[in-house]
């Protein structure tokens, strides 16, 4: 079966740094896409991976290892507008998206 | 660029009646469709996927019947909730890929639509 592993909720402080970690286990592999979602929106686009190793851009980066099916996306200089939903979603063989629950994320001043 | 628009953003609608939404790619051709729902506090579920000019496909689950998407042109897709129940209340959201657009296989997302069916 296909499987995405995320911790439900996390917590940091404003200016810190967050790793949101995530396994998955999916029929074939294409890619892992990072989304966030803030509540009652719709999911936008942060990062993609495909190749093994960590792709930076700006305060975000995303790490991909393929052979531990195993990703995690870090958060840097934490802001309060960076309290969302942060979600892990791979492409299988079929180049669909497979979506966990997400990890919600709460920054504290 | 890539954008997606979802119209109405929200919409009650009383116990047995239906609801068209409509998602529109506005500054690139849709190749494919799909449309989630997702209920408070868990993932986003694929209902169908659809391919302009063809038949949706949809997921396990879910009431071809019930749930009708039309993906008449390149730049639009629409949902109809048919016989709409309370249990139907839940935010939907559309997505669109467009071919060479993006990332490979890249979807774009709509603002989404929070249905209320009282």
């Amino acid at each position: 079966g296909q499987n995405i592993d995320q911790p439900t909720e996390m917590t940091a402080t404003e200016g810190a740094i967050v790793q949101i970690n995530c396994t998955y286990q999916t029929s074939g592999f294409n890619g892992l896409f990072w989304y966030q979602q803030h509540a009652g929106e719709a999911p936008t686009f942060l990062s993609y991976n495909v190749l093994d190793g960590l792709e930076e851009k700006g305060r975000f980066s995303s790490f991909l290892s393929r052979s531990k099916g195993y990703s995690y996306l870090l958060l840097k200089e934490l802001q309060m507008k960076d309290s969302a939903s942060y979600l892990c979603a791979p492409l299988d063989s079929n180049y669909q998206l497979i979506w966990g629950a997400g990890t919600k994320l709460i920054i504290k001043p | 660029g890539a954008v997606v628009s979802q119209h109405p953003s929200r919409v009650i609608c009383k116990s047995g009646t239906s609801v068209k939404i409509e998602c529109r790619s506005l500054d690139f051709q849709a190749t494919t469709m799909f449309w989630y729902r997702q209920f408070p506090k868990q993932s986003l579920m694929l209902m169908a996927t659809s391919n302009e000019g063809s038949k949706a496909t949809y997921e396990q689950g879910v009431e071809k019947d019930k749930f009708l998407i039309n993906h008449a042109s390149l730049t639009l897709s629409t949902l109809t909730v048919t016989s709409a129940h309370p249990e139907d209340s839940s935010f939907y959201i559309c997505s669109a890929r467009g071919a060479g657009r993006g990332k490979p296989y890249e979807q774009y997302f709509g603002p989404g639509t929070r249905l209320t069916v009282t």
